[in-house]
């Protein structure tokens, strides 16, 4: 089975500023994508980025990058020029596309953005 | 309609009681997808959908809680018999098909409070 693990319950910082959401994973599979889902107060479920396991290069969208290391399981979320839009409920999910794309959550990090 | 609709958006109910929520995809989507959230936690998956056709239910939880969705659009989840620790917000997502990567698109849930 595969897990999705985010260590970093509650995380904070100054508006304009960078920051980086942790994600670790793990599975046996080699085929997979990985995701960062925003989850702001209204509770709405939104894609922010997307990483497919067989591409080398890091996604990028705009302030938003991740850094992908497949050997060590790894996928970190980095937030450039904070902004207090981006105060939300961040989720990393995997998703093994012969499980029939369901998607697999991480507990989630509460990132507060500070004027 | 425009996006993934969920209803009621808010049910309070007692114990023992059944429940019924319902979800509207997207027009078109070929998968749906069940997931709950309790507070402070990441989605989990409970059933998905291709057409009418339930291709994995491995994530409900016990046989008080079942699905359909009988014409491949609306999907109906079930719970009876309902007890204090189902509480929490039942998110559906729709997406084109899920035998490749397509996004899911979600709802805004259901919240669900059993007394």
């Amino acid at each position: 089975a595969q897990t999705v693990t985010q260590s970093q319950p509650e995380m904070s910082v100054q508006e304009a500023e960078t920051v980086t959401l942790s994600c670790t994973y793990d599975t046996s599979e080699s085929n997979y994508y990985l995701f960062w889902y925003k989850q702001p107060p209204s509770r709405q479920m939104i894609l922010v980025i997307r990483q497919e396991a067989y591409k080398q290069q890091n996604a990028t969208e705009n302030r938003f990058s991740v850094n992908f290391q497949k050997a060590a399981k790894s996928f970190s979320l980095k937030i450039s020029d904070s902004q207090l839009g981006d105060t939300a409920m961040y989720f990393c999910a995997f998703m093994l596309l012969t499980s029939g794309s369901r998607l697999t959550f991480g507990e989630g990090t509460q990132l507060t953005v500070n004027p | 309609g425009a996006g993934v609709s969920q209803s009621p958006r808010y049910k309070v109910t007692k114990r023992g009681q059944d429940v019924a929520l319902r979800c509207d995809p997207i027009s078109g989507h070929v998968s749906l997808y069940w997931y709950r959230q309790a507070l402070g936690q990441g989605p989990e998956f409970l059933t998905y959908f291709n057409y009418e056709a339930q291709q994995d239910k491995s994530g409900l939880p016990n046989d008080r809680f079942s699905a359909e969705r009988p014409e491949g659009s609306i999907s109906t989840l079930t719970i009876q018999r309902t007890e204090q620790r189902d509480s929490a917000m039942y998110r559906c997502a729709s997406s084109l098909a899920g035998r490749s990567y397509n996004e899911q698109f979600f709802g805004p849930g259901t919240r669900l409070t059993v007394l």
